[in-house]
């Protein structure tokens, strides 16, 4: 049971375009979200994060907007840059007793930005 | 500089042996934990540690065992009871369980291979 899911494996776009990286998730309990970049044979670095009493988080070019009526969130990269080239992982927390210190994570979409 | 350090880069494991995978960090965290990656999947759980001498199974713990001796260690036995073992391992920490914002913080990852 996936209970965070990227559906899109990847995204290809152009340098100084926004890249758009959308997760949704179905536990309601999930109330603080995570996106991590990674590269190929490295650990994930943590990228941005949001809690569920906002709807925007921003730092620098990477913002992140939470629906949580819908259970979905995006990650916005703008503009895109050849470095931002990696796999971006959405991950969820959820709070309560052998919950509150696990991640759970999706599948990643790769984005490739071509110049 | 604080960080997470995972050896070996890469190991390799022949049928029927177990072999442990090191994560150091010195950080200060009081919580670690043990993912695994597999191609085209999300990060797994394996197992995690909010206290030294105490560590709980996470999401696929069958075949792995952990001990957290120091704050600093936990090591990952990867036994022979593993019956699909290669895969990319990744070790993360985190200042302590129980908070709601608290992010996790990953090392360079271990690629196990079986010969």
């Amino acid at each position: 049971d996936q209970q965070v899911k990227q559906n899109s494996p990847s995204l290809s776009v152009q340098e100084g375009r926004i890249s758009i990286l959308n997760c949704d998730y179905t536990n309601s309990m999930f109330d603080y979200f995570l996106w991590y970049k990674k590269y190929p044979a490295e650990g994930p670095t943590f990228l941005i994060s949001i809690s569920s009493i906002k709807d925007k988080n921003e730092d620098g070019r990477f913002t992140v907007f939470l629906n949580k009526s819908a259970k979905h969130l995006s990650l916005h990269i703008v503009p895109s840059q050849p470095g931002d080239s990696a796999v971006y992982f959405c991950a969820a927390r959820g709070l309560g007793a052998g919950t509150a210190s696990k991640l759970t994570f999706g599948t990643g979409t790769r984005l490739q930005v071509t110049l | 500089d604080g960080g997470i350090t995972q050896s070996p880069k890469y190991l390799f494991r022949k049928e029927g042996q177990n072999v442990t995978l090191s994560c150091e960090q010195n950080l200060n965290h009081d919580a670690m934990y043990w993912y695994r990656q597999d191609p085209g999947q999300g990060l797994r759980l394996i197992y995690y540690s909010q206290i030294v001498n105490d560590f709980q199974k996470g999401d696929i713990a069958e075949g792995y065992s952990v001990s957290r001796e120091k704050k600093e260690s936990f090591p990952l036995t990867v036994t022979s009871a593993q019956k699909n073992p290669t895969a990319f391992y990744l070790c993360a920490s985190s200042i302590a369980q129980g908070l709601a914002r608290e992010t996790q913080y990953f090392g360079p990852g271990t690629r196990l291979l079986v010969l």
